[in-house]
């Protein structure tokens, strides 16, 4: 059974580019999360996926945007980057639909916007 | 809305001495906890959980954490450390947004075991 992994480890952008990160989830799971976390800060959620829809989103802007595959691997899409996306992003994946669904999380994609 | 509280972003201890990392948390709700650790250039590893039932709560590497709603705590205890526990330790509680169960994070405190 493998984990979460997640490409590319690290990123270098620059301001107004467009970038896509990738995730694939552990065998059997349908559900992927995506996380955004700063330097010296707590992962914030940024939006999930279940069953190739959005079902959730946090507060982050439309630039923002995602994508889930029938075998349940998802990409993350950002446009017209900024310096403060500059960032470590974590990918989850845990089964849906249940009231509690565990999240397992891969290594991330280390971003920086120069 | 949910948010957790991590009441200390670093926590220097000697190896073999006890730590607690401190966790509150506001929820008008019954809620999901967790604790998970972070090690160098690594994603979250889930370290444990309440659900519920039992308020103590263990890992296998010798952690345990109790729920305590009154206080509305989570702390995180370990009566020995060592050099290999060094890393950022992040309380996470669980909440639904739209249809989805997102994770909300504390700041995270950093635990450095010293020799």
């Amino acid at each position: 059974e493998t984990g979460v992994t997640q490409s590319p480890t690290h990123l270098i952008k620059t301001r107004g580019q467009q970038v896509t990160l990738r995730c694939s989830s552990q065998s059997g799971h349908n559900t992927v999360s995506w996380y955004q976390q700063a330097l010296g800060q707590g992962p914030q959620f940024i939006f999930q996926y279940y069953r190739e829809e959005e079902n959730g989103r946090g507060n982050f802007p439309p630039r923002f945007s995602g994508l889930q595959f029938p075998n349940y691997s998802s990409e993350l899409n950002v446009n017209a980057l900024e310096l403060d996306d500059s960032a470590l992003y974590l990918c989850a994946s845990s089964l849906g639909g249940s009231s509690y669904n565990e999240q397992f999380f891969g290594p991330g994609t280390r971003l920086t916007v120069l | 809305a949910q948010s957790v509280t991590q009441l200390d972003s670093q926590v220097p201890v000697f190896e073999e001495a006890p730590v607690e990392l401190r966790c509150n948390y506001s929820s008008s709700v019954s809620v999901y906890l967790f604790w998970y650790v972070q090690y160098p250039n690594q994603g979250l590893q889930l370290l444990l959980k309440y659900l519920s039932g039992s308020t103590l709560v263990e890992s296998i590497n010798g952690f345990e954490a109790e729920f305590n709603k009154s206080q509305t705590s989570f702390h995180l205890r370990k009566p020995s450390v060592h050099i290999s526990d060094t890393a950022e330790y992040f309380c996470a509680v669980s909440r639904r947004s739209g249809s989805a169960r997102q994770l909300t994070f504390g700041s995270g405190t950093q635990l450095t075991v010293l020799p």
